[in-house]
C-alpha cells in the first residue's frame, strides 16, 4: 500500500527560526520521488522542492532543505530564516516511478508569529 | 509563462444539479491531473491524461462524473447530479512528461 503520513497536526513559531515538518511514507517501489508544497490561504498550492529516491545528497532551494532518511522511509522538510509569508499548510507527496499520481499526506498547518 | 488556469473558482449548487469545471494547462504540459481536495484534507487523483488519453481514472465516480481532453489541451471535469458529499475544492495540475505538476487556483464547490 502507499501511502503519506504527516503526524504534524500545526506548528507555530516565532519569525527568523528554523522550523521542521515531519513526513513518513510507505511504497513498495523502489524509484519514487518525494515533493513538498505549500497552500495558501487562498487555496493556491505551490510546489516547493523535490527530492529523487535514488539521490543520496539532499535537496535544497532557497530557505528550504530536504532530510531524506531513506531507511526510515523519512523526508522532512527544513525552512530556515522563516518570514511571516511562510504561514501556509504545507503537503507532503509521493509519486512512485512511472505512476503518475501524487499521493498527498494530510497536511501540516504552519503558523509564523512576529 | 502563465500557469495553469481554472473557471469558475466558485460554484454553489443544489443537490441534483450539474456542474463543469474547466482548465487550461500550462503551455507544452502534455499531462494534466485533476484532483479533489475535501476541507482538510490532501488533495486526492480523480483522474489524468497523457494528450487526449486517459490514463488512470480508477478513482473517478463514474456514475456521475467524468472528465475529458479532446485535443490535449483544455480539460473539462463534469459532475452530473451532484451530492453534499461532492463539497470540496476541485484542482486541475498539469506537467511536462509527467514530471513536477503544478496546480491551478482550484474550483471550489459547495452542494447544498
Amino acid at each position: 500500500a502507499q501511502k503519506v503520513t504527516q503526524t504534524q497536526t500545526s506548528i507555530s513559531v516565532v519569525e527568523k527560526t528554523t522550523v521542521t515538518m515531519d513526513c513518513v511514507y510507505e511504497t513498495r517501489d523502489s524509484s519514487y520521488f518525494l515533493f513538498w508544497y505549500k497552500q495558501t490561504a487562498s487555496g493556491e498550492i505551490v510546489f516547493l522542492i523535490r527530492q529523487d529516491s535514488y539521490k543520496k545528497e539532499n535537496a535544497t532551494v532557497g530557505h528550504y532543505s530536504l532530510n531524506f532518511q531513506k531507511p526510515k522511509s523519512s523526508i522532512g522538510l527544513i525552512i530556515t530564516a522563516t518570514q511571516i509569508e511562510d504561514s501556509a499548510v504545507y503537503f507532503c507527496a509521493m509519486e512512485n516511478y512511472n505512476q503518475g499520481k501524487l499521493i498527498f499526506g494530510q497536511g501540516t498547518k504552519l503558523s509564523i508569529k512576529p | 509563462e502563465a500557469g495553469v488556469t481554472q473557471s469558475p473558482r466558485y460554484a454553489v449548487l443544489q443537490e441534483g444539479q450539474a456542474v463543469s469545471f474547466w482548465c487550461d494547462p500550462i503551455s507544452g504540459h502534455d499531462t494534466l491531473y485533476w484532483y479533489q481536495q475535501p476541507r482538510d484534507q490532501g488533495p486526492q487523483l480523480l483522474v489524468y491524461f497523457r494528450d487526449e488519453a486517459v490514463i488512470d481514472n480508477s478513482q473517478l465516480p463514474s456514475d456521475r462524473f467524468s472528465a475529458v481532453r479532446p485535443k490535449g489541451t483544455n480539460s473539462t471535469l463534469k459532475i452530473q447530479s451532484a451530492k453534499q458529499g461532492d463539497t470540496a475544492t476541485y484542482l486541475c495540475a498539469s506537467s511536462p512528461g509527467g514530471d513536477t505538476q503544478y496546480f491551478g487556483p482550484g474550483t471550489r464547490l459547495l452542494v447544498l
